[in-house]
């Protein structure tokens, strides 16, 4: 069965410092692998995927997220962050059993500090 | 705004009365779904439309779930007989490829 484990329940960094919000995974095949953030009373913002190509995604607000096969990895990574990145972060896998449901981990707050 | 809107953002209901939850997804989007997230945790799959069939349901989705997307439009999630559990943020997206966009949600509080 597919899953996704964040690790961390919070992530504390300062303003400007980079920033990493870990992802591991688990699916049979090949995995289709996103990112998503949430503000407070928001719904989930897409912020990148990786489907095939690079192992570095580019996406939105700065943030990239560096795809790694072999330790089943998928960490969202910023150089230098921001106050307002605070907020949930949720790495989400697409279901290999067909109609592209998503799978998502429990969640990582991050904290930016001034 | 172009985005997936969802009516109404915020439902507070007793016990035992029936709630229904509108999704509006992004015009050209022939996918849809619906979500169920409690506090602390990730969303989590409760059912799937393309166009107007509804091709997949969790088995979170209980007999007092039903949701229907006439035309394969709007869609609406319908609880009958609402209990405490229910209580969740009510989460729609759309696609048309890989990425999902999400609505706002729709709050439900049983009390």
């Amino acid at each position: 069965a597919q899953s996704v484990a964040q690790p961390e329940d919070q992530v504390n960094v300062a303003e400007g410092n980079p920033l990493t919000v870990k992802c591991t995974y688990s699916v049979s095949g090949n995995p289709y692998l996103f990112w998503y953030v949430q503000y407070p009373n928001r719904g989930l913002q897409f912020l990148l995927k990786y489907i095939t190509g690079d192992n570095l995604v580019k996406g939105s607000y700065g943030f990239e997220a560096e795809f790694n096969k072999s330790q089943t990895s998928f960490h969202l990574k910023k150089p230098s962050a921001l106050v307002s990145d605070s907020a949930l972060y949720f790495c989400a896998v697409r279901d290999a059993g067909g109609y592209n449901k998503l799978i998502f981990g429990a969640g990582t707050r991050l904290a930016v500090h001034p | 705004d172009t985005g997936v809107s969802q009516n109404p953002r915020h439902k507070i209901t007793k016990r035992g009365q029936n709630v229904t939850f509108r999704c509006d997804p992004i015009s050209e989007h022939n996918r849809l779904y619906w979500y169920r997230q409690t506090l602390g945790q990730g969303p989590e799959f409760l059912t799937y439309f393309q166009n107007e069939a509804q091709l997949e349901k969790s088995r979170l989705l209980s007999d007092r779930f039903s949701a229907e997307r006439p035309k394969g439009s709007f869609s609406t999630l319908e609880i009958q007989r609402t209990e405490q559990g229910d209580s969740a943020m009510y989460l729609c997206a759309s696609s048309i490829r890989d990425e999902q966009y999400f609505g706002p949600g729709t709050r439900l509080t049983v009390t």
